[in-house]
């Protein structure tokens, strides 16, 4: 699977939008784009994932660049609930598993 | 919201002792997988299940581990001889397939200490 690049770390406000970017100058056509997150002390949560198109659903949104080497998670309205390590993972043609690396460390101030 | 379980939560061995981690993958799903995080670490795969057969395994995944679905509904990870160096979570996850495009849902884990 490809690399992807993400910040270490990055705070926002409690009930502001939160874009949190990574980078994946390598990816291949065939690539999904998935985010995770892990809160403290639990596992790996399934936040969103994409191929070409930008998605939402209830938990976030994914913006994918036109050249698919770069992406968002946009959580809309930050709530302490959402402090957690950010996952973003490439999932290709060959392999089952994710491999994860250091992810973003979101913090969020009341 | 069907969700994946896991247990013990914190399971303490002595090393050399066998240990056995439960998991309760979601019930319609087809794909299991082990996952494990020693402590301030990277999230690392171990292996992965389907249709009763090991489909990929990682290096970490050597002799001292095997999996198994020993009914319809468990999945299980044993550790035959515990070293120091496995005590880590230990998160078990499952799909409804191993599509690209197919999340895996994970447990909360296992804490396994050795002593």
């Amino acid at each position: 699977d490809a690399k992807t690049t993400q910040p270490n770390s990055m705070e926002s406000n409690e009930e502001e939008p939160v874009h949190l970017p990574c980078n994946h100058s390598t990816i291949s056509g065939t690539d999904y784009i998935h985010w995770y997150r892990q809160l403290p002390s639990q596992g790996p949560e399934y936040v969103i994932h994409g191929l070409t198109s930008n998605v939402n659903n209830r938990m976030a949104s994914l913006a994918i660049a036109e050249d698919r080497k770069s992406s968002t998670l946009i959580l809309h309205r930050a709530t302490l609930r959402d402090a957690a390590v950010y996952y973003c993972i490439l999932r290709g043609l060959y392999g089952q598993n994710f491999v994860f690396g250091p992810g973003t460390r979101l913090s969020v101030l009341p | 919201e069907p969700e994946v379980t896991q247990t013990p939560s914190h399971q303490v061995t002595q090393m050399g002792q066998e240990v056995i981690l439960r998991c309760v993958p979601i019930s319609n799903h087809l794909y299991f997988y082990w996952y494990r995080q020693i402590l301030g670490q990277k999230v690392e795969f171990l292996v992965s299940f389907y249709n009763n057969e090991i489909s990929e395994k990682s290096e970490i995944f050597d002799d001292q581990f095997s999996v198994e679905r020993p009914d319809g509904s468990n999945f299980t990870l044993k550790i035959r001889s515990t070293k120091l160096e496995d005590s880590a979570m230990y998160f078990c996850a499952s799909s409804v397939s191993g599509a690209m495009n197919q999340p895996q849902h994970f447990g909360d884990g296992t804490r396994l200490s050795i002593l």
